[in-house]
């Protein structure tokens, strides 16, 4: 089956720098790739996905890209702010409803 | 973006007792759901796939017997956990997909049985 391997488990950074997240999947077959935050005590909350046909989608301060050769894709978050400290999860899904997480990394947006 | 509910949102039972957690599709139709469990500072794991009509999908590991899933309707999936025990203390979630592989998840609940 599928396995996604997120990188890093934790990351800090200043307020308004950048935060990269990457994650890697196995399964050549997965076509759509969400990205969910998830903060303290609530259910994830979709930021931004993409899907196998497009490499880059960008929403405000948020991007992801997707290397389908590579299997890889990645979050890009620019201009940091404290709001956006929280769990993110990457997510490969498989014929629409087969959906594998990453293991999250912890954000944490010093001010 | 679609909005999913679960109902309660934290519950403490005694050990033995059974504990129903519902999920809803607030305004579309799902023919199925998932529920997951997470545990503090780890990630989602997918428990089962709950389909509406028929009988749920369990991953491995996971005891159908002891985490009843119904799917009455196309809005409405529930999770009982039957003779809860403290290790069944967890953080249990569901969602439903959207459209084309969009999945939209509940806030969540809290189960911790004393």
């Amino acid at each position: 089956g599928e396995n996604v391997e997120q990188h890093p488990s934790t990351l800090s950074v200043q307020e308004g720098d950048s935060a990269v997240i990457k994650c890697t999947y196995s399964d050549s077959a997965s076509n759509y790739f969400p990205w969910y935050k998830q903060e303290l005590g609530k259910g994830p909350q979709l930021i931004i996905d993409i899907r196998s046909n497009v490499g880059e989608k960008k929403d405000q301060r948020i991007a992801v890209t997707l290397n389908k050769t590579a299997k890889h894709f990645s979050l890009h978050i620019t201009e940091t702010q404290p709001e956006d400290s929280a769990v993110y999860f990457c997510a490969a899904v498989v014929n629409n409803n087969d959906m594998r997480f990453g293991a999250g990394t912890r954000l944490t947006v010093k001010p | 973006g679609a909005v999913v509910s679960q109902h309660p949102s934290w519950v403490i039972c005694k050990s033995g007792t059974s504990v129903k957690i519902e999920c809803r599709s607030l305004d579309f139709q799902a023919t199925t759901m998932f529920w997951y469990r997470q545990f503090p500072k780890q990630s989602l794991m997918l428990m089962a796939t709950s389909n509406e009509g028929s009988k749920a999908t369990y991953e491995q590991g996971v005891e159908k017997d002891k985490f009843l899933i119904n799917h009455a309707s196309l809005t409405l999936s529930t999770l009982t956990v039957t003779s809860a025990h403290p290790e069944d203390s967890s953080f249990y979630i569901c969602s439903a997909p959207y459209a084309s592989g969009t999945q939209y998840f509940g806030p969540g609940t809290r189960l911790t049985v004393l």
